[in-house]
């Protein structure tokens, strides 16, 4: 069973800090893999996606991927109130026919 | 471009019936998958088509059925609904089957069997 796992949280951070939200995942032929935000009530939307080892960097966001650890993450840095929502992970994989497998999402709460 | 569009956003079924829901993908994507997502989880794969072909299915039972049309709009169709398939229902798009590019969501389709 190819897994993602993510700390359901909710994980406070006070506004203008560093939020570090961490995703795991069990199938080491993953490929691509994917930080979505979430809303609540709405679909969710495309914040970063990393393909190789290493640091990403896109604003205020940075993904890092390590493949050895089976480990992503997703920084965000100057966190803004408007940053609170549920952050969810997802990898895909060609043994699976890049089905996206996603994390249950942590819940990030930017306090003022 | 675009965006990728569903509809109905909202709907509301007896245990038993049939319901199509409907996606159009966004311009220029040639891939779709359909999730399911219950409340408090993650979206779940149903399944994904490219070129009008089924291309992955995930574990949901056959009554979860699928089409692809040649400009890439899809439906999901499910038959026999149970009050378990109440959830939002997620289309998504993408360039290519690996989602090169990431894969843009619809808003969704939340429906409630009751």
């Amino acid at each position: 069973q190819k897994e993602v796992e993510q700390n359901s949280g909710p994980l406070s951070v006070p506004e203008g800090a560093i939020a570090s939200l961490n995703c795991t995942y069990s199938d080491r032929g993953s490929q691509s893999f994917f930080w979505y935000r979430q809303y609540s009530g709405k679909s969710p939307e495309l914040i970063m996606f990393i393909y190789s080892n290493g640091d990403k960097e896109d604003g205020r966001f940075t993904a890092q991927l390590n493949k050895a650890s089976q480990y992503v993450s997703l920084l965000i840095r100057d966190s803004q109130p408007s940053d609170s929502a549920t952050y969810l992970c997802a990898v895909n994989s060609p043994d699976s026919n890049y089905q996206l497998i996603w994390g249950a999402g942590t819940k990030l709460i930017i306090k003022p | 471009e675009t965006g990728v569009t569903q509809s109905p956003t909202h709907l509301i079924k007896t245990r038993g019936q049939q319901v199509t829901l409907r996606c159009s993908s966004q311009s220029g994507h040639n891939t779709v998958s359909w999730y399911q997502q219950a409340l408090g989880q993650g979206p779940q794969f149903i399944f994904q088509y490219y070129r009008e072909e089924e291309n992955g299915r995930g574990n949901f039972p056959p009554r979860f059925s699928g089409l692809q049309f040649p400009n890439y709009s899809s439906e999901l169709n499910v038959n026999a609904l149970e009050l378990d398939d109440s959830a939002l229902y997620l289309c998504a798009s993408s360039r290519d089957i690996g989602g090169s590019y990431g894969y843009t969501f619809g808003s969704g389709t939340r429906l409630t069997v009751v």
